[in-house]
This record gives C-alpha cells, structure tokens and sequence, in this order.
C-alpha cells in the first residue's frame, strides 16, 4: 500500500524559514505534490515535483529525493497569511491519476 | 478560472436518509474526484472517474456510491447515511494528463443525525 508521513504541527514567527517534510511510501511514483488549505477553505495546488531536485515559485519551493522517497516544501519570508495546513500527496499505481494525501501540517506563524 | 461546485455548503441529513452530493465542473476535466475530510486523517479519497460512466474505488468507498453521467458532473451518493459519514467532503477534477494539478470544490459540511 502507500503511506505518507509529514508532521502534524509546525510553528515560526514572521520572517522566518520553515520545512515541511513529506516521506513517502508507494508502489510506483509519478510525483510529489504540495496543496495548502486555510481554516475552512479549500486546498490549493502549490507545487508538483516529477524529477529530483529543487522547484522554485516565488516564496515557495519544493524538494524531492526519489532515491530517498523524500520531499519537503521549504516556506521562506513567512507571513501571517502562510497560517494553514500542508499537505503533501503522491500519485502510485494503485491510486491511478488520484492523488493520495498526507495528514497534513498545520502551520502556525506567529508575529 | 477553474471553478468547482458543490450542491451545497452545509447538509443535516437523518440516519438512514439517501443523500446526493452533487460537484459541477467547468474546465472539461477528465477526472473527477470525492475526498472525505476529518481532522487528523487528512483527506481520504472515497471513488474518482477518469470518464463519463466510469469509476474507481478509492481507499475508503464502503457506505457510497456515485454516479458520472455526463463528463462536468460527478455524484456523490450515501445510500443510508450513518453518523459516521458526519464529515467534510471535497469534490476536485483534474486533467488526465500532466501534473495531475486537482481543483477542489468549497466543500460540502455534511451532518448526520
């Protein structure tokens, strides 16, 4: 089966960086994406990573490491409104073209 | 823009009721997709379709079915409704090729009493 694990809980203060992990486990792999949802919201695509390396947009970047089955979204100059949750899902072979999600990380920024 | 709908916002249905989760579409997407959403479990994929008549299974299907007769439209149906089916779902639709990038619905805040 597939499973992913990322943090429940992070917390920052303005300004500041913050990573979120996402470690995977799946029978094939065709991506890591990232979605964000604010309280009472709905999620949001950020980011989608196919190939190993680092994806930059704007304040948001998003690492993979196939051989590591790892990823992390990387939060930089972090702002009030970046308070929500994370969530890292992979797309396998049993999930076809559906997206399996993590639990979710909720962010916490303070000022 | 892409939009998604749902039928409704918020629902308070009775146990036993049939209830239909309706998702529209705008963007010709081939997939289509219903999560359930509870707190700490993240979302949970209940069926999605790459067409129109088609379905899969996703991990937790058990108490739903649905229904995809035309191509913008996917249903969601609880046949008898449980408290346990109390929750949040999500209803998203994607292309079939590409990053697979899903656009969710506002969400439809279901309560079974």
């Amino acid at each position: 089966g597939q499973s992913l694990e990322q943090p429940s809980e992070v917390t920052a203060v303005e300004g500041a960086i913050v990573q979120i992990n996402c470690t995977y486990q799946t029978s094939g792999f065709y991506g890591l994406s990232w979605y964000q949802q604010h309280d009472g919201g709905a999620p949001t695509f950020l980011s989608y990573n196919a190939l190993d390396g680092l994806e930059e947009t704007g304040r948001f970047s998003s690492f993979l490491s196939r051989s590591d089955s790892y990823g992390y979204l990387l939060l930089q100059e972090l702002q009030m409104k970046d308070s929500a949750s994370y969530f890292c899902a992979v797309r396998d072979d049993q999930a076809g073209t559906a997206l399996i999600f993590g639990k979710g990380t909720t962010l916490s920024v303070s000022s | 823009d892409v939009k998604v709908t749902q039928s409704s916002r918020y629902l308070v249905k009775r146990t036993g009721e049939k209830v239909f989760l309706e998702c529209v579409q705008d963007m010709d997407h081939e997939n289509m997709f219903w999560y359930r959403q509870d707190p700490g479990l993240g979302l949970r994929l209940i069926y999605f379709s790459y067409d129109v008549k088609m379905k899969e299974k996703g991990d937790i299907p058990e108490g739903y079915s649905v229904s995809r007769e035309k191509k913008e439209r996917f249903s969601l149906i609880l046949e008898s409704a449980s408290t346990n089916q109390t929750s949040m779902y999500l209803c998203a639709s994607s292309f079939r090729v590409g990053p697979y990038e899903q656009y969710f619905g506002p969400g439809t805040r279901l309560t079974v009493t």
